[in-house]
């Protein structure tokens, strides 16, 4: 049974490029995710995809913007990069937005430079 | 700002003691998830707790919650180097609610 799984595990990117995020959620899982997590900081919530809408969003700036697929993958997109955004990003599923256990995958390491 | 607070947030103890880290929160909740994370890496699912509960084991883990004084504590016995991570509380203001994170207690556990 795979877990949740993210792609890539470590990228680099320019101030002003952008960046593509991918995540498949645990099998049987319906609802994605996207966390933040700054080193030394707690994951902070980006936003949640369940029926390939999003559903929840937190306090991040509309150049984040994601995506999920019928087969409940899900992206996440960075436009405008900036050095700010160099941090951890956490895909998360769970089985509905209703409070079940949330998985967590390994994230993927972005730095801007 | 974070809902949870882990409290310490650094602990240093040796092979073989009991470890003890407190969340405290700030509103109601409908669950309250604890995990844990190695250096670098994603976090891992320990344990949810839900409004209704008191009290859960798994393991050596045992996590207790308290809705009347807003906190939760995870207990970790008879600990081993390889419980070194970061140990993070995460709650859920109700049931579609994203998870709110505290910014996490430091295990360091020293053979």
């Amino acid at each position: 049974d795979a877990g949740v799984t993210q792609s890539p595990t470590h990228l680099i990117k320019t101030r002003g490029q952008q960046v593509t995020l991918r995540c498949s959620p645990k099998s049987g899982h319906d609802t994605v995710s996207w966390y933040q997590q700054a080193l030394g900081q707690g994951p902070q919530f980006i936003f949640q995809y369940y029926e390939e809408e999003e559903r929840q969003r937190g306090n991040f700036p509309d150049r984040f913007s994601g995506h999920q697929f019928p087969n409940y993958s899900s992206e996440l997109n960075v436009n405008a990069l900036l050095l700010g955004d160099s941090a951890l990003y956490l895909c998360a599923s769970s089985l509905q937005p209703s409070g079940n256990t949330i998985y967590f995958g390994e994230g993927s390491w972005l730095t801007v430079v | 700002s974070q809902q949870g607070e882990e409290d310490p947030q650094a602990l240093s103890i040796q092979e073989g003691e009991n470890a003890t880290m407190n969340c405290s929160y700030k509103t109601s909740i409908n669950n309250l998830q604890w995990y844990r994370q190695n250096s670098g890496r994603g976090l891992v699912h320990l344990i949810l707790i839900r409004s209704n509960e008191r009290e859960k084991h798994s393991g050596r883990l045992r996590v207790t919650l308290d809705t009347s004084k807003k906190s939760s504590s995870l207990l970790i016995t008879a600990s081993r180097a390889a419980d070194t991570a970061s140990y993070f509380c995460a709650t859920g203001l109700s049931g579609n609610t994203p998870l709110v994170f505290g910014k996490g207690t430091r295990l360091s556990v020293i053979a």
